[in-house]
């Protein structure tokens, strides 16, 4: 039971590159969230999944896209990064909306 | 919007003090309160969820309260070791849906050998 994994662990784009952050998990949880947590922001909600099928906008979607690929397996897109998205990046699930949010190792993303 | 406090952002204590790190919230209407550790380059632990309904919640060492009407949450830890060290978190959703959480700033705990 691996729990929450994340792909890649590291990443480093130019500006102007696009890229996917994986995120898949393994307790059957209906919700998924991705996350960024920056110095002095702290963690901030960037879109979340309640259920397979849907998506929706959290604090600070802009510059994102996800998929909710099917009930495991929630991606983030950067379609054209920029240096303000440089972030660690945390992906994480919950049984249902509401419940104890279990989060991944994160993601390390530098836009140079 | 939900905004959530935590005092203070650092703390330095001796390895068995008992101590209480704090986390305020400003709108009482919440679905549950959850409590979470980090350790430096990791992801988040979840250590404890106190629903709206109840008033407290223990796991081992740690005790987490919360009092709604006050807008407060402590978490407790008891004969702190120097494993304890890390990053608390706290979070409260941003709705009254649960799902869309706002996070504390965090505490930055030292214990001390």
């Amino acid at each position: 039971n691996a729990g929450v994994t994340q792909t890649p662990k590291f990443q480093v784009l130019k500006t102007g590159q696009s890229m996917t952050l994986q995120c898949a998990q393994d307790m059957n949880h209906n919700s998924m969230y991705w996350y960024r947590q920056d110095p002095g922001m702290g963690l901030r909600l960037i879109y979340y999944s309640a259920s397979e099928g849907t998506t929706d906008k959290g604090e600070v979607p802009n510059g994102y896209n996800v998929s909710r690929l099917n009930k495991r397996e929630f991606s983030l897109r950067l379609e054209s990064a920029a240096p303000s998205q440089t972030s660690v990046y945390f992906c994480a699930s919950s049984e249902d909306r509401g419940g104890e949010q279990y989060f991944g190792p994160g993601t390390r993303l530098t836009v140079t | 919007k939900q905004e959530v406090t935590q005092i203070p952002a650092a703390l330095s204590v001796p390895e068995g003090e008992n101590l209480v790190l704090n986390c305020s919230f400003t709108d009482s209407a919440i679905y549950n309160l959850q409590w979470f550790r980090q350790d430096p380059g990791k992801g988040l632990t979840s250590l404890l969820l106190i629903q709206s309904s109840q008033r407290e919640q223990t796991s081992g060492r740690l005790n987490a309260s919360l009092d709604k009407s006050s807008g407060r949450s402590t978490l407790y830890i008891a004969a702190s070791q120097p494993g304890d060290s890390a990053t608390y978190l706290c979070a409260a959703p941003l709705n009254n849906a649960g799902n869309m959480l706002t996070f504390g700033g965090g505490t930055r705990l030292m214990v001390k050998p």
